[in-house]
């Protein structure tokens, strides 16, 4: 069965600094990989996903993700923190379920606080 | 992307009753799932809903507390039977298009239990 581990469950960065979510998965196959953003009280959104084509993955807000294979590894980065990046964010890994559906394998989140 | 809207968007229920929760999709979808996300917690998939036929729970959850419909590609129904305070929560809607990787979440249905 797969797997998705988020190693760090509070994240906090200055402004205009850095940001780095970590991400590990297990697979028995290639997989599908993706990151999603909650802000409070509001919905999930897609950041970015991963289907088997360019490995490094960039997406909405200045986020970028690169998959590791040999790692297995799917970090989520940004070179500038900004204020309006503070939420909830999520690594998930997609796998087919019994009925051969597939469905997604959530992480169990990172809260990212950014810093004035 | 995909609109999807979900009806309440919050409720407040005493213990023992039922609230449906209806989830409406603009365009027809492959799959429709049903999550529930606790207070500060990751998301938690309660089942697939399935067109036509009986929907395909995970393992936890049963079709007697969670009974779903879902008689169209666009639409479909989650209902918390039963209630205590332990099912406040978040409950949302998600759906994945044929041709896409991508899934669309709703905005979800908070419930409190009293």
């Amino acid at each position: 069965a797969q797997s998705v581990t988020q190693l760090d469950s509070h994240v906090s960065v200055s402004e205009g600094t850095p940001v780095l979510l970590r991400c590990n998965y297990s697979s028995s196959y290639s997989p599908s990989l993706f990151w999603y953003v909650q802000h409070p009280n509001k919905g999930l959104q897609l950041l970015l996903k991963y289907t088997s084509a360019a490995t490094l993955v960039k997406g909405i807000n200045g986020f970028e993700a690169e998959f590791k294979k040999s790692e297995t590894s799917f970090h989520l980065t940004k070179p500038s923190a900004h204020m309006s990046d503070a939420a909830e964010y999520f690594c998930v890994v997609s796998e087919r379920n019994a009925g051969n559906n597939r469905k997604l394998i959530w992480g169990l989140g990172t809260s990212l606080a950014v810093n004035p | 992307s995909a609109v999807i809207s979900q009806k309440p968007s919050r409720d407040i229920c005493q213990r023992g009753t039922s609230l449906t929760i209806q989830c409406q999709v603009d365009s027809q979808v492959t799959m429709m799932f049903w999550y529930r996300q606790q207070p500060g917690q990751s998301l938690t998939l309660i089942a697939t809903a399935n067109q036509g036929s009986e929907a395909t729970y995970e393992s936890g959850f049963v079709i007697d507390k969670f009974p779903i419909s879902r008689p169209n590609l666009t639409f479909s129904t989650l209902t918390v039977s039963n209630m205590s305070p332990e099912d406040s929560s978040i409950y949302l809607c998600s759906v994945i298009r044929a041709t896409s990787y991508e899934q669309y979440f709703g905005p979800g249905t908070r419930l409190t239990v009293t």
